[in-house]
């Protein structure tokens, strides 16, 4: 199994502002996943990230809300820019596994905007 | 509408008791199907897998079931501890290598002493 890190691993922020969360993987990886956790909800993809290519958003999310970067095979970021309350939630990456739709999770980054 | 159910949305029980839990999907077509389970400021690590094929798959005190005909899945946790308190999220996929994993939104479970 993969060893995943996230940074920060909680944040408080303002409206408005933006936050860049960091996740490195202890092994060089394929496919990278970015996910949103909000209360009482499932997880829900933000997008797909792949070395060397450019992210793949999901139905909802947009490039200027959720920027990322995929500089390498072992390390991804994820900006939720000009945030708001809407959102304060937990975001998590993840890895491929080598099961059957295996993946690995980070421990998540729990952000809340005041 | 969520195409993976479960239910209940959280249950309390005494240690050493049993409790069993329900997800229901109308994913199609189906590959597989995992529990997971999510402590409390970690990521959800997978507890079991069960293809189409398989009725029952255990991992130590859990035992999950899967009927494919009615599409349904239960986990359950015999002798429950302490450790077990968290949410289990129920995630179905559509193929082998399907990245885009449909999940419930997960049972907490807190067992208390």
């Amino acid at each position: 199994s993969a060893v995943i890190s996230q940074k920060p691993s909680r944040d408080i922020c303002q409206r408005g502002t933006s936050l860049t969360i960091q996740c490195q993987v202890d092994s060089q990886v394929t496919m990278m996943f970015w996910y949103r956790q909000q209360p009482g909800q499932s997880l829900t993809l933000i997008a797909t990230a792949n070395q060397g290519s450019e992210a793949t958003y999901e139905s909802g999310f947009v490039i200027d809300k959720f920027p990322i970067s995929r500089p390498n095979l072992t390390f991804s970021t994820l900006t939720v820019s000009n945030m708001s309350p809407e959102d304060s939630s937990i975001y998590l990456c993840s890895v491929e596994g080598t099961g059957p739709a295996e993946q690995f999770f980070g421990p998540g980054t729990r952000l809340t905007v005041l | 509408k969520n195409q993976v159910e479960q239910s209940p949305q959280s249950l309390i029980i005494l240690e050493g008791k049993n409790c069993t839990l329900q997800c229901n999907y109308t994913v199609s077509p189906f590959s597989n199907l995992r529990w997971y389970k999510q402590d409390t400021g970690r990521g959800p690590v997978s507890l079991t897998i069960m293809t189409f094929s398989e009725n029952t798959k255990s991992n130590g005190r859990y035992t999950a079931t899967l009927d494919a005909d009615t599409k349904q899945s239960s986990l359950h946790i015999t002798a429950s501890q302490l450790s077990d308190s968290a949410s289990y999220i129920c995630v179905v996929s559509r193929a082998f290598n399907d990245y885009k994993l449909s999940f419930g939104a997960g049972t907490t479970v807190t067992v208390r002493a």
